[in-house]
């Protein structure tokens, strides 16, 4: 298995822009999870999915952020309009399932908003 | 609430001195801790969980009940080992925070 994969690897965009992000969770894990990072905030979870379900969204900074997983094998991450502060490297990771906590992480996004 | 925190936001140390990344929780009952270590530019991954009591380059962490604490120890740190390095607390999902970023210096 190719792990997760993460697509673009960087991002450059102006401000007001659209940004999609895109991840592939390793085949058969059923928990999907999106974070970012920056210098100041460390890593913070975003959203996570079971079962292509959005269980907690509470660290969706706002509603210019959204998530969507349509199937079992594929998930985004979009943010319109852009802002600069959004500027970050944006992590997905995968896990097999409730009850083996072991996260396994994609290469990240790292996104550059002018 | 649980949580788990990491005193050190930076730690240096020499190469070849003995290096401990602390962290503490508060998690009730019996909580599953990792260390996860990101090396520069690369992806987070997975260098000890607790219930495996394994060692891993060298380094080693042991669940402290008494202190609540699952430190992170090596005897004697290596350049290679310079890395942001994150202790996760699990409740129904992995919890990191900011980490912390380990240099070694020459």
């Amino acid at each position: 298995d190719a792990g997760v994969i993460q697509s673009p690897r960087h991002e450059v965009t102006e401000m007001g822009q659209e940004v999609t992000l895109r991840c592939k969770p390793i085949s058969g894990h059923n928990s999907l999870f999106w974070y970012r990072q920056t210098m100041m905030r460390g890593l913070e979870l975003l959203i996570y999915f079971n079962n292509n379900v959005p269980i907690d969204d509470s660290g969706m900074p706002e509603d210019r952020f959204s998530a969507k997983m349509p199937n079992a094998s594929f998930s985004t991450l979009k943010i319109q309009p852009s802002e600069p502060r959004d500027s970050a490297v944006y992590f997905c990771a995968s896990r097999a399932g409730v009850g083996n906590n072991e996260q396994f992480f994609g290469p990240g996004t790292r996104l550059t908003v002018l | 609430a649980q949580r788990v925190t990491q005193p050190e936001k930076l730690l240096s140390v020499f190469k070849g001195a003995p290096v401990e990344l602390k962290c503490n929780y508060s998690y009730s009952g019996s909580p599953e801790l990792f260390w996860y270590v990101q090396y520069s530019r690369q992806r987070l991954q997975l260098l000890l969980r607790h219930i495996s009591r394994e060692s891993i380059k060298g380094f080693t962490a042991d669940l402290n009940k008494g202190e609540t604490s699952f430190h992170l120890k090596k005897p004697f740190a290596q350049e290679e080992d310079s890395a942001m390095y994150y202790c996760p607390g699990s409740a129904r999902q992995l919890t990191f925070g900011s980490g912390t970023q380990l240099t070694v210096l020459p």
